[in-house]
């Protein structure tokens, strides 16, 4: 089953500590791409990769990385999380970013106290 | 910069009914439009997706049509069902590899 896979699917942790939410996709896409949804907000793109080793920021990037090194993988690592990264992340794939609709992972909700 | 903007931002209606979501852009050089359905907890699922090029395209009891030059887009339902209670959102790219903007949303409850 063609299927974009994040984990955790939730977390709570405390300012300061470090985390990884990892996004993997079964269906060879080349794009991959990480959003926050969050109230009065909508859906804002943080990180983009148009293929491996390449990387670009989207409309949020403050306090966020990513690293493309394999075609399926896409981690999102928050190095110093802050209150204000408490929000849902989906990460989401296609053939290429625009031609193509965009498949969406079940999200993850952060809490950081 | 471009900005989606969806009305209503809430609707219900009665099983059965045929209806209209709404979605407006600022910028009309876009690259396509995609319909999205957001389930609660669940992530978006792509409905319809339309090329700048054509003016609709249909899936089902969906339709979406687009018409650049106003900067519209709507997503029409026919004979809606409980099922179809969801938030539903519309997203342009400007360009084939520049960043999604979405809309916030219409929110769709259908009661039987």
């Amino acid at each position: 089953e063609a299927q974009v896979t994040q984990n955790p699917r939730y977390l709570i942790t405390v300012t300061g500590k470090k985390l990884t939410v990892t996004c993997s996709q079964n269906m060879n896409h080349e794009y991959m791409s990480w959003y926050r949804q969050d109230p009065g907000l909508g859906l804002r793109q943080i990180y983009y990769s148009m293929n491996v080793e390449v990387t670009d920021k989207g409309d949020v990037p403050e306090g966020y990385k990513v690293s493309r090194k394999e075609k399926r993988n896409f981690p999102l690592i928050l190095e110093s999380p802050s209150p204000n990264q408490t929000s849902l992340y989906f990460c989401a794939s296609s053939d290429h970013q625009g031609g193509q609709p965009q498949h969406f992972g079940d999200g993850t909700r952060l809490s950081i106290l | 910069k471009q900005e989606v903007t969806q009305i209503p931002a809430a609707l219900s209606v009665p099983e059965g009914e045929n209806l209209v979501l709404n979605c407006s852009f600022t910028d009309s050089a876009i690259y396509n439009l995609q319909w999205f359905r957001q389930d609660p907890g669940k992530g978006l699922t792509s409905l319809l997706l339309i090329q700048s090029s054509q003016r609709e395209q249909t899936s089902g009891r969906l339709n979406a049509s687009l018409d650049k030059s106003s900067g519209r887009s709507t997503l029409y339902i026919a004979a809606s069902q409980p099922g179809d209670s969801a938030t539903y959102l519309c997203a342009v790219p400007h360009s084939l590899n520049t960043p999604l903007v979405f809309g916030k949303g219409t929110r769709l409850s259908v009661i039987a």
